[in-house]
């Protein structure tokens, strides 16, 4: 199984700050057939199912606002939310989809400071 | 509206049974593969199961392998999950979700309690 590591747990950052999360798959997941990475971001807040962000490592979800961010390749990626608002205030999680079983990472908790 | 509801959770006794079921409308179950996914209260998010878009493939996470089942009614449009033999670990809100590779539709989620 492919595992994720997310990093940090948790954050806070002040509104209108860049927050960023860091996940490392321990091995690749890269697909061949069209070079991309198999990676999405979720963004779940309390009482509510998680909300696709990013896909591909990289592409925006549509209606995603582009303070929202996916990079990275291989086995490192990184999100970035550029100016925190306080509608952000959720746990987000990663997730490879490249072989089965899709696994998640821990989830990162994003606060105000 | 493009959306999945689930239903049919509940509370259950060690050894019983439920089963989930999560009616798709706005779309046909048929033209994509489908997961359930689950998350223990105040814990992460598992995977738990999938089944292929022409219903001939199906897979489980090991947790859950020999106990619960896929499967899916076309003319219903409706994604299953048959539960056996529930455990006290398998406590958590239960999500369809719909893939397109990363899962790009979540249903509101339902709660199955496992306890005596």
């Amino acid at each position: 199984d492919i595992v994720m590591t997310q990093s940090p747990d948790s954050l806070a950052v002040s509104l209108g700050e860049r927050a960023t999360i860091n996940c490392k798959s321990s091995q690749t997941v890269l697909y061949s057939s069209n070079n991309k990475d198999g990676l999405a971001w979720y963004q779940q807040k309390p009482g509510q199912p998680p909300k696709l962000l990013i896909y591909w490592a990289s592409t925006r979800e549509f209606g995603v606002p582009d303070r929202f961010s996916g990079s990275g390749s291989g086995t490192d990626f990184t999100l970035t939310i550029s100016s925190l608002q306080a509608e952000d205030v959720a746990v987000y999680y990663c997730q490879q989809y490249y072989s089965s079983p899709l696994t998640f990472g821990g989830g990162t908790k994003v606060e105000i400071k | 509206e493009v959306q999945l509801v689930e239903s049919g959770g509940g509370l259950v006794q060690p050894g019983g049974s439920l089963r989930l079921s999560c009616a798709a409308s706005g779309f046909t179950l048929r033209s994509y593969w489908m997961h359930w996914v689950r998350q223990s209260p105040g814990q992460g998010l598992v995977w738990v199961s999938r089944i292929s878009s022409d219903g001939r493939t199906t897979t489980y996470a090991d947790s859950v392998k020999g106990r619960f089942t896929i499967s899916r009614d076309d003319a219903k449009n409706t994604l299953y999950m048959q539960m056996n033999s529930l455990r006290a670990e398998d406590t958590a809100v239960y999500y369809c979700a719909r893939s397109g590779g990363a899962y790009n539709l979540w249903g509101q989620g339902t709660l199955v309690t496992v306890s005596s």
